[in-house]
């Protein structure tokens, strides 16, 4: 079956660096999105992404973040200055098409850890 | 009132019980419905889309309630391997189909 690829699985960092988090979404998927999850809280909406745009972002999403689809197949998520609270695991989803009855299907992750 | 709510638990249960969760949302005009299933630091994982009319997939079945803003996951007959964290997901209608999760509810299934 095929999946939502992420790397790293792992990525620390010290405070103020900048990070980029790659994905490779389904192959025939048309709509991708990152979504974050803090230790212990709940899994929180990013920002979403079609026809090589951002189609819409979370108040989460600031100027210190921003997305590209370098080639035809990765995703990344770049955060530019680190901030402690940046720490979480991260994870991409990608959808086939707009239909609201199609389901996202999610990456394994990455986590983010902020020294 | 928070967008997406499930109730945390933990539920602990032993095999082959029976088991509900519910989830409730605020906003009325939600398009879509979903359960996940989150094991400890991975990645949600579809279990499940919730229908109208509800649905069954084996031992597990989604209803969905429009009038009181609600949907529930039963599971029959649990397993060891079902113990893990139920995420309900709402996505609202507009922009691109953003998923709106609940903070999970966690079942725990003994022998």
């Amino acid at each position: 079956e095929p999946e939502v690829t992420q790397t790293p699985s792992h990525q620390v960092t010290q405070m103020g660096q900048e990070v980029i988090l790659r994905c490779v979404p389904i192959s025939n998927h048309l709509y991708f999105y990152w979504y974050r999850q803090i230790l212990g809280q709940k899994v929180e909406f990013l920002v979403s992404f079609y026809n090589n745009e951002i189609s819409e972002k979370s108040e989460i999403f600031d100027d210190q973040f921003s997305v590209e689809r370098p080639d035809g197949s990765n995703f990344t998520l770049k955060i530019r200055s680190t901030k402690l609270e940046d720490s979480a695991m991260y994870f991409c989803a990608s959808k086939e098409e707009q239909s609201s009855n199609q389901p996202q299907h999610f990456g394994d992750g990455t986590r983010l850890s902020i020294l | 009132r928070k967008e997406v709510e499930q109730d945390p638990g933990p539920f602990n249960v032993p095999e082959g019980a029976t088991v509900a969760f519910n989830c409730t949302y605020s906003n009325s005009a939600s398009q879509s419905f979903f359960w996940y299933r989150q094991d400890c630091r991975k990645e949600p994982k579809l279990l499940m889309s919730v229908y109208s009319s509800g649905n069954e997939d084996g031992r597990f079945t989604a209803q969905l309630n429009r009038a009181s803003q609600y949907i529930s996951l039963l599971i029959r007959d649990s397993k060891l391997s079902d113990s893990a964290t139920y995420l309900c997901a709402v996505l609202f209608s507009g922009g691109y189909n953003k998923l709106i999760f609940g903070a999970g509810t966690r079942l725990a299934v003994h022998p």
